[in-house]
Order: C-alpha cells, then structure tokens, then sequence
C-alpha cells in the first residue's frame, strides 16, 4: 500500500511565523502535491512538483512556497502565516508509470493560526 | 463554468437505496476520471477509476461517456457505511501537466 505521511495532524502557530508543513512517500513517486481543502471552496492546489528540485505552481500558491530536495519528500513553507491560511492541507502523490495514476493523499494537516 | 462540476447535494436516502452521483467535465482533451470518497475530517481515498467502457467494484458501478463529458458513479443496496462526500476527478490534458482537477462534492447521507 502507498504510504503518505504528513509531518503533524495538528498543528497551532502565530500570525507571521515561518511554518513548515512535511510530507514523505513511501513508493517512489515521481509526482506531488499540496493542496488546502476550506469548506464550501473543496481542494484547491497550491503548488506541485513532477519530480526532484521541479516545482510548478497551482491555483493559489500566494503566501506559500515549496521546497523538494529529495524524491520521497516535500515541504510546504508558509513564509509568514497569516490567518486565512488557517486549513485543512492535503499532501499527495502518484506514479506517472502507464499514464496518469490516481493520487493517494496523507492524513492532512489542520492547521490554525492565531 | 467549473472544470468539473458535481451534483449539488446533499443526498439523503434509506439504507437500500440506489443512488446516482452525476459529473460533467469542461476539458475534452481530459485524460483520466476518478472517484474519490472523503469521510468527515478525514483525507480523499479513492474509491475507483472510471474506464471508458464502464466498470464496477461489487455494489459501485461507474460510467464515462467522453462524448457527453460525463461522468457517473451508481450505488446500489446502500448502507449506513457510505455516508460520506464522493469527489469527481478529472486529470487534465498532457500540456497542463496532468493535474487533477476535484468537483466540489456531493455529499451523500444513508439514513437507516
């Protein structure tokens, strides 16, 4: 089984800290993503990654940035938390081996800021 | 228009049932559809891919029709256990870089 793990399940900071958000796979996938998921707006993509030291930028990547210096892990930096990036955030990953693969996602991550 | 646009929910249906779930997708040149399950706090897991000629997974059946852009997941003799938030997904063409393109939801509650 494909094994997504996020760094936190919880987790609580201030308005303008430095926040890191950690997720590692297990199966060697090539592609990842970040994604924030608020109620009545469902999953919005932040940023996404084909592969190691790639990165692409999704449909709100304002105020966040994403670090993959390794295959199996990818970090999402929030430079200065703000209180609307209080969320839900979702790591995923898949395999682009025969076609585009369905996406396994980790725990997620219920981040506050106060 | 959304990219991919879901049923407005939510459903409400006695333990039994059988329930139809309805997508419609904006991009033709679309790759790969999915549907995915999201229970309450908790992340999306996949439920199934759709293939073109329709497949089903014991009481879960899915259809595409690409010429409609259309996407449909059937759920039949539906118990308490599926009550949850069922998510269309659509990959995007080659050129976008294959993202994955998430409806809104429609969420389903199965009463007993």
């Amino acid at each position: 089984d494909v094994k997504v793990t996020q760094s936190s399940r919880y987790l609580v900071k201030r308005t303008g800290e430095k926040v890191f958000l950690e997720c590692v796979q297990d199966m060697d996938h090539e592609n990842m993503f970040w994604y924030r998921q608020d109620p009545g707006l469902g999953l919005r993509l932040i940023y996404f990654s084909y592969d190691v030291k790639m990165k692409e930028k999704g449909d709100i990547p304002e105020g966040y940035s994403v670090s993959r210096e390794k295959k199996e892990r990818f970090s999402l930096i929030l430079e200065s938390a703000s209180t609307n990036q209080t969320s839900m955030y979702l790591c995923a990953s898949r395999t682009l081996d025969r076609g585009y693969q369905p996406q396994h996602f980790g725990d997620g991550t219920r981040l506050s800021i106060l | 228009r959304k990219e991919v646009e879901q049923d407005p929910g939510p459903f409400n249906v006695p333990e039994g049932a059988t329930v139809a779930f309805n997508c419609t997708y904006s991009n033709s040149a679309s790759q790969s559809f999915f549907w995915y399950r999201q229970d309450c706090r908790k992340e999306p897991k996949l439920l199934m891919s759709v293939y073109s000629s329709g497949n089903e997974d014991g009481r879960f059946t899915a259809q595409l029709n690409r010429a409609s852009q259309y996407i449909s997941l059937l759920i039949r003799d539906s118990k308490l256990s599926d009550s949850a938030t069922y998510l269309c997904v659509v990959t995007g063409p080659w050129n976008q870089g294959g993202k994955l393109i998430f409806g809104q939801g429609t969420e389903l509650s199965v009463k007993p």
